[in-house]
């Protein structure tokens, strides 16, 4: 069965420094998303992208953060300079179409700590 | 504003017994509802989604939910629970936007 791949699983970094964490999005899928879970609070929404292009993004989303995809197959979230409250589970998604009705699968996410 | 609200951060249940967890949404228009589970160190599996075709919804695992429009409710049962359902239960709603908006979350424990 197709499914969302991430890497790293755990991303330790040192704050002010670059990150970057990748995900496979399941192949013929064609909006692309990134969620973010930090310790024991719920998901939160952070960007959708579609046809190379971000579709929609959230407050959190901020000049810190870009997204790209780099060639067919990968998808990336960077986040320029980390400071310690983007310390979370950074979790990517796919779905055939956007717009609410389609399922997005979710991957295992990347676990980022920023010290 | 559109929200979800997830009734009870934890919910404990003995095996064999019903499980029920509640999720209300607010919303202006007609919503999409889905149920995501969360395994331990693991991602989001979807377990039933709700997009207008049919009220009662079933899904993987022995679990179902209702939409009631009236009640803005789509709550998760399971008539018969098992060890493995232990885990963390996600209502989310979608507003014909891309985004996914999650509750806050609903831990089962299964005691045997």
């Amino acid at each position: 069965e197709p499914e969302v791949t991430q890497t790293p699983s755990h991303q330790v970094t040192q704050m002010g420094q670059e990150v970057i964490l990748r995900c496979v999005p399941i192949s013929n899928h064609l909006y692309f998303y990134w969620y973010r879970q930090i310790l024991g609070q719920k998901v939160e929404f952070l960007v959708s992208f579609y046809n190379n292009e971000i579709s929609e993004k959230s407050e959190i989303f901020d000049d810190q953060f870009s997204v790209e995809r780099p060639d067919g197959s990968n998808f990336t979230l960077k986040i320029r300079s980390t400071k310690l409250e983007d310390s979370a589970m950074y979790f990517c998604a796919s779905s055939e179409l956007g717009q609410g009705n389609y399922e997005q699968y979710f991957g295992p996410g990347t676990r980022l700590t920023v010290t | 504003a559109q929200s979800v609200t997830q009734l009870g951060s934890h919910v404990s249940v003995s095996e064999g017994a019903l499980v029920l967890l509640r999720c209300n949404y607010s919303s202006s228009v007609p919503p999409y509802l889905f149920w995501y589970v969360q395994y331990p160190n693991q991602g989001l599996q979807l377990l039933l989604k709700y997009t207008s075709a049919a009220t009662l919804v079933k899904g993987i695992n022995g679990f179902e939910a209702e939409f009631k429009k009236s009640e803005t409710s789509f709550h998760l049962t399971k008539p018969s629970a098992h060890m493995s359902d232990a885990a963390e239960y996600f209502c989310a709603v979608s507003f014909n936007t891309d985004k996914l908006i999650f509750g806050t979350g609903t831990r089962l424990q299964v005691f045997p």
